[in-house]
């Protein structure tokens, strides 16, 4: 089956500086891609939608500067948390959906990041 | 996309199936109900989808009401590791893009 491998799994920075959390699709083409971030104990929170060579589309109250997306190609989307705070610690999740389905939205196994 | 409303927490003892509802009454003719469920600090898991028709795999099972405006999602022997939070989503196009956003969710609490 598809399977989406989500990279590094957990990670701790310092703060004010940048990091990147990578997104592939091992077994398909996927012309969309989703990433969330999640709180604990509350549900995914979707931060921006992008497709394969366009920009991403975020939602209302994601920062677009500090939360850089790129969809490189059809199996590689980058998150890019920049000057990252305390606040920005999160558990973050991409998913991907294959080209030519209808269906199908596949979730990485998500990563951990710890500002201090 | 749709919104969907789901019970937000569950019970079931272990054997027993569970039966978990979800009400998506702005529900478009072309749009399939998705379910998800996730386990404590993973990815969400897909588990099952559906457009009109009622769906088994070996996961679940997914009854979709003739208006479509419900669906259920049946596990039919739960176990512990069933414990999770699981998700009814119907994503929708937004703006020329499809759109996948997460509700609450139910807390299923598989009881020994």
């Amino acid at each position: 089956g598809a399977v989406v491998s989500q990279h590094p799994s957990w990670v701790i920075c310092k703060s004010g500086t940048s990091v990147k959390i990578e997104c592939r699709s091992l077994d398909f083409q996927a012309t969309t891609m989703f990433w969330y971030r999640q709180f604990p104990k509350q549900s995914l929170m979707l931060m921006a939608t992008s497709n394969e060579g366009s920009k991403a589309t975020y939602e209302q109250g994601v920062e677009k500067d500090k939360f850089l997306i790129n969809h490189a190609s059809l199996t590689l989307s980058t998150l890019t948390v920049t000057s990252a705070h305390p606040e920005d610690s999160s558990f973050y999740i991409c998913s991907a959906r294959e080209v030519g389905r209808n269906y199908g939205y596949t979730f990485g196994s998500g990563t951990r990041l710890t500002v201090v | 996309d749709a919104k969907t409303t789901q019970p937000p927490s569950m019970d079931c003892a272990e054997g027993r199936a569970a039966n978990l509802p979800c009400n998506h009454s702005t529900i478009s003719g072309n749009e399939y109900v998705y379910w998800y469920r996730q386990i404590h600090s993973q990815g969400p898991q897909y588990i099952i989808h559906g457009l009109k028709n009622n769906e088994t795999n070996e996961m679940a099972s997914l009854i979709i009401t003739e208006d479509r405006k419900s669906s259920t999602l049946i596990l039919p022997h739960a176990t512990l590791r069933d414990t999770a939070v699981y998700y009814c989503i119907v994503p929708g196009d937004s703006g020329g893009y499809q759109k996948v956003t997460f509700g609450t969710g139910t807390k299923l609490q598989v009881i020994p």
